[in-house]
């Protein structure tokens, strides 16, 4: 059974150009989150997804970031006009469940630069 | 809201030391509490976990009691080894099952 697989691992983009970042998450898995991780600093909390529906979006930017969980494929982070600050570790989370004591597994990453 | 509090870091021992990482929360309610690990270039595995009071979570020798008194989880192992080295995060679950993390405590063991 894979485990959560995140593509790509690396991604560098010029400012203003979109990033999209792909999470397929473990299978039999209906629930990602998405986190964020600057240098040198935990992991923020960004967007809870279940398949079509976002739960919970409370750290997610206002603008330019948007997030999707399709009935069908993988969940996307798309992140518009990037700006030097997205430069990031962006992770991805799924569990089976949504309850309080259920494990999410990670995926590895992808890491964004904007140069 | 939500949050948690660790020791900051980086701590640095020499191999087979006790280790300690504290962590404090704060949350609503009775969340269940995670540890997770990173090793460099990775993502986060999940150590241990604990879901109610005076649980103690375990894994690899390493172990945490959930301590509702003191709203406290915090990270022990008596004898840490090289491979230890990496960065470790305490983690409650908020109440939509999101996790929340602190900072993280690099930890690195010296041979």
């Amino acid at each position: 059974n894979a485990g959560v697989m995140q593509n790509p691992r690396h991604l560098v983009r010029r400012r203003g150009q979109e990033a999209r970042l792909r999470c397929s998450p473990m299978k039999g898995h209906s629930h990602v989150y998405w986190y964020r991780q600057l240098p040198e600093e935990g992991l923020k909390f960004m967007v809870y997804l279940q398949k079509e529906n976002i739960i919970d979006e409370s750290g997610m930017p206002k603008e330019r970031f948007s997030a999707e969980f399709p009935k069908e494929g993988p969940s996307i982070l798309r992140i518009q006009q990037v700006v030097r600050g997205d430069s990031a570790a962006y992770f991805c989370a799924s569990s089976r469940v949504g309850g309080a004591d259920t494990e999410a597994f990670f995926g590895q990453g992808t890491r964004l630069t904007v140069v | 809201g939500d949050s948690v509090t660790q020791m900051e870091g980086p701590v640095t021992l020499s191999e087979e030391a006790f280790l300690t990482i504290n962590c404090t929360y704060t949350a609503t309610g009775y969340p269940s509490l995670f540890w997770y690990v990173q090793y460099p270039g990775e993502g986060l595995q999940l150590l241990l976990k604990a879901t109610k009071a005076d649980d103690k979570g375990s894994n690899k020798g390493f172990e945490a009691t959930y301590r509702k008194e003191t709203t406290s989880f915090h990270l022990e192992k008596g004898s840490v080894q090289v491979s230890d080295s990496a960065v470790y995060f305490c983690a409650p679950r908020g109440s939509q099952g999101n996790l929340i993390f602190g900072k993280g405590t690099k930890l690195s063991v010296k041979p």
